[in-house]
């Protein structure tokens, strides 16, 4: 099973808004609403952020937001803070494999 | 406070074995699925491996199967992952998650890792 392709960085200024790429095929992100985005922080466990697309788990900021288009799922983050700055990665289940994951954005806030 | 700590990690020589352990506290762990998901250094994420709640539906990445065992001790609250023929390829962190919800890939929380080293 192929990973997910993601942008290998993105930046913006604290303030801005940043959007990160998932993209797939119709045998994962097009096929199911199980995408889910994680961020990490170096050293750290990953975190969930937004889970099934679009929905933001309790306690996460709502400077988060996630979508999909076809193929393509994608993260928003808004209002960007110097704390946003991680590696963030994607994942969706796929019709051979529970679980596929993106190879991952590192986030810069300028 | 849900919380899952991993154990077991190691070096290893190329060839070799290890089991790792992840102990859950803080919710019922019968009723969660578990998965094995990890990070080469310096890498992204990779899945490896699930189990249903009941231990009796298991799951793995093609890089995995035949050698990795995944298992679970609902009584001891314990997610198992044994670990054969290693190569140096399978040098990584591994982290446990939960599932939050079946037949989904929301996983929360994840484990703090623990790194499995492989090499002569």
């Amino acid at each position: 099973q192929s990973a997910l392709t993601q942008p290998a960085s993105v930046s913006g200024s604290p303030g801005q808004s940043v959007t990160i790429s998932c993209t797939g095929t119709s045998s994962d992100v097009g096929g199911y609403n199980y995408v889910s985005w994680y961020q990490q922080h170096p050293g750290k466990a990953p975190k969930v952020m937004i889970y099934d697309v679009t929905n933001r788990p309790s306690g996460v900021s709502n400077r988060f937001s996630g979508s999909k288009s076809g193929n393509t799922a994608s993260l928003t983050i808004s209002g960007l803070q110097a704390e946003d700055e991680a590696d963030y990665y994607c994942s969706s289940y796929t019709t051979n494999s529970p679980c596929v994951f993106g190879g991952g954005t590192k986030l810069t806030v300028l | 406070e849900v919380q899952l700590v991993e154990s077991g990690g190691g070096l290893v020589q190329p060839g070799g074995s290890l089991r790792l352990s992840c102990a859950a506290s803080g919710f019922t762990f019968s009723s969660h699925w578990m998965h094995w998901v990890r990070q080469a250094p310096g890498k992204g994420l990779v899945w490896v491996s699930r189990i249903n709640n009941f231990g009796t539906t298991t799951t793995y990445a093609d890089s995995v199967k035949g050698r990795f065992t995944i298992s679970r001790d609902n009584a001891k609250n314990t997610l198992y992952l044994q670990m054969n023929s290693l190569t140096v390829e399978d040098t990584a962190v591994y982290y446990c998650v939960r599932v939050r919800r079946a037949g989904s890939n929301w996983f929360d929380p994840w484990g703090q890792g623990t790194l499995v080293t492989v090499s002569s």
